[in-house]
């Protein structure tokens, strides 16, 4: 079945510094790919996505390229803030299952 | 106005009662579902509805019983609540387009 991989936290990085939080996935097709994050408390939000290979997905700094010949969708940011500290999980949507499948999440600590 | 709402936001309550979380959108989305995020931030399917018809049936105890009066509230009604149950439930529903799920903020539901 579909699966998706992302590399496990805690991620503790100093303000200021660059951001990479790998992900691969694994599916029939070409899914959507896509990031969510959690604030502490809070829900999960989109954050950006990318529904075919090459395209780059990018929002509030983030950025996510489909590349299909490493099936990976890395989340990059160049500059994190404290407020970018939360929960960040990646989920890939094929179509002929309809079902969102996340990674297990990976945690962004984020110090003045 | 919040486009996927659900009640209520904190549930705490005894093992072998019975109990409901409500899930409404307004967003016009033909299908919606539950996740179940356990206390290690994994997010897993549970069921899934397309306009009041169950699709996506995960391996999940029959104590927990989805219900779609309409194609925008989605209802989960647990029976016999075990410890094991104890965890952050999301409802989500999503429209035609590839643009991902749309999350509520979560139910923290308590089992003691």
């Amino acid at each position: 079945g579909n699966s998706v991989t992302q590399m496990e936290g805690p991620v503790t990085l100093s303000e200021e510094a660059f951001l990479t939080i790998n992900c691969t996935y694994t599916a029939t097709g070409y899914p959507s790919l896509f990031w969510y994050v959690q604030y502490p408390g809070e829900g999960l939000q989109l954050l950006l996505k990318a529904t075919k290979a090459d395209d780059k997905g990018s929002n509030k700094g983030f950025e996510a390229t489909y590349r299909k010949e490493t099936t990976s969708f890395h989340l990059e940011k160049g500059s994190v803030q404290v407020s970018d500290s939360a929960v960040y999980f990646c989920a890939a949507l094929s179509y002929n299952t309809d079902k969102l499948i996340f990674g297990t999440g990976t945690r962004l600590q984020v110090f003045p | 106005d919040t486009a996927v709402s659900q009640t209520p936001k904190y549930l705490v309550t005894q093992m072998g009662n019975d109990k409901s979380i409500k899930c409404e959108q307004n967003l016009g989305h033909d299908t919606m579902y539950w996740y179940k995020q356990d206390s290690k931030k994994f997010l897993k399917i549970m069921f899934s509805y397309n306009n009041k018809e169950l699709i996506i049936n995960e391996t999940v105890p029959n104590r927990f019983s989805p219900k779609s009066p309409d194609k925008a509230h989605l209802n989960l009604h647990i029976n016999s609540l075990e410890l094991g149950d104890s965890a952050v439930y999301f409802c989500a529903s999503r429209g035609r387009t590839n643009y991902g799920y749309t999350f509520g903020s979560g139910t923290r539901l308590t089992v003691v």
